[in-house]
């Protein structure tokens, strides 16, 4: 149990452009979910915490304007990246909780932006 | 600032051998602490939580928490070439639901 699916695994986008990323808790409702993002040799940055029907809390820092967080369901929330540029490349994981404080990790989306 | 510390090695071990990895923490009132395994460009995959003072033990691994001394750590018995990987330690502060975590410790395990 405990499963939480991430797509696409991998993506390349020209700069400029919006990417969205998909994150699913596929046995299980996610009341909150979190989106990391991790740079390489890096530990993980929590970006921002997303509540279903409710607006994400965003870490210092984190331009919740740029990094769009929609959590519409209790098993779907979304991050698209917006006007993407190289500096933006990383490898974004999301993580999903049940009713308990373990959190289950999606198994990424590597982001480059040329 | 709460902070996750842990070192970050690389902690060499020969196969078969216990494998023992450390971690500090500052916000006293932390209630959650879990351990993370990472393997390189791979996402982290919970294999241990623990809430309660004392030891939890679940196959080869083994956690220790120690709530006076802010000290929590894991054991890997009989460690095996397949658990060489960064092991992140993680906390859930008293006041959060969001994870705090370390920079993570390199374990490399020689067959």
């Amino acid at each position: 149990g405990a499963v939480v699916s991430q797509h696409p695994s991998r993506v390349i986008c020209k700069s400029g452009t919006s990417v969205k990323i998909e994150c699913r808790s596929l046995d299980f409702q996610a009341t909150t979910m979190f989106w990391y993002r991790q740079f390489p040799k890096q530990s993980l940055m929590l970006m921002a915490t997303s509540n279903e029907g409710s607006k994400a809390t965003y870490e210092q820092g984190v331009e919740k304007d740029k990094f769009l967080i929609n959590h519409a369901s209790l098993t779907l929330s979304t991050l698209t990246v917006t006007s993407a540029h190289p500096e933006d490349s990383s490898f974004y994981i999301c993580s999903a909780s049940p009713q308990t404080y373990e959190q289950y990790f999606g198994p990424g989306t590597r982001l480059t932006v040329t | 600032q709460k902070e996750v510390e842990q070192n970050s090695g690389p902690l060499s071990v020969p196969e078969g051998a216990i494998a023992s990895l450390n971690c500090t923490y500052s916000d006293r009132g932390s209630q959650s602490f879990f351990w993370y395994r990472q393997y390189s460009g791979k996402s982290p995959e919970l294999i241990m939580s623990i809430y309660s003072n004392g030891d939890k033990e679940d196959g080869r691994f083994t956690a220790q928490l120690n709530k006076a001394s802010q000290y929590v750590s894991l054991l890997i018995r009989d460690s095996q070439p397949s658990d060489s990987a960064t092991y992140l330690c993680a906390v859930i502060g008293q006041a959060g639901t969001a994870l705090i975590f370390g920079k993570g410790t390199t374990l490399s395990v020689s067959s």
